[in-house]
């Protein structure tokens, strides 16, 4: 069955960086695109970046744009995502995802908490 | 990219049916038949409940369904069930970006 387990969310001082991790089994990795979606607490979804099946094109929210990086090792099953800058608005749960049909996305991780708090 | 409007919340008695729109513009939702409904339960990851504006993904009960007119969506649920009590989130292709509705918090009374 699809997995997909997030790592790497804390507690991060303004300004400073973090790099999220997906390690995904139960699928061919290799073949599908994957996103990085957030929700900060108490709030909505907020999607924040997709990469293709080899990595070759990448998309960010503008929100993040300039400071957030996609990239996926196919070798290793593993989605990042590498956050610098980071701001009090960043904090959220972060959750992986895995493309579907179009920008549907049919497996969810179940995220990992990313705290930016001085 | 601005968010989709969905209600704040709905409700419905069980077996009653109940829908939520989710209104963006020719943008996004009009302009693509990319559209997605998703299902959060409290501490659990959103389940992919439609996709494609009125495709139901394997599992997913036909009490669930889509559709699209202009800019806005639906979603219906008919049949209302307790374990439907759950908040729902819409989301569109928006041209190399995915934007998310606010989310309606659906309750079973």
């Amino acid at each position: 069955q699809v997995q997909l387990v997030e790592s790497g969310g804390g507690v991060v001082q303004p300004g400073r960086s973090l790099r999220l991790s997906c390690a995904a089994s139960g699928f061919t990795f290799s073949s599908y695109g994957m996103h990085w979606v957030r929700q900060a607490p108490g709030k909505g979804l907020e999607w924040v970046a997709v990469i293709t099946y080899d990595g070759s094109n990448k998309d960010y929210a503008e929100s993040v744009r300039g400071r957030f990086t996609i990239s996926r090792d196919n070798s290793r099953n593993t989605l990042y995502l590498q956050m610098n800058s980071l701001r009090g608005e960043d904090t959220a749960v972060y959750y992986c995802a895995k493309r579907f049909s179009g920008w549907s996305l049919d497996h969810w991780g179940q995220g990992t908490l990313v705290t930016v708090s001085p | 990219q601005s968010a989709l409007t969905q209600p704040p919340s709905a409700s419905g008695s069980p077996g009653q049916s109940v829908t939520i729109s989710c209104t963006g513009t020719s943008s996004d939702v009009g302009g693509y038949n990319s559209v997605s409904w998703y299902q959060q339960h409290p501490g659990k990851a959103p389940k992919l409940m439609i996709y494609e504006v009125s495709k139901r993904p394997s599992g997913v009960p036909d009490r669930f369904s889509g559709s699209k007119s202009g800019n806005t969506a639906s979603l219906t649920v008919s049949g209302l069930q307790a374990e439907d009590e759950a908040d729902y989130y819409c989301s569109s292709y928006a041209g190399s970006s995915l934007v998310f509705g606010g989310g309606t918090k659906l309750t079973v009374l």
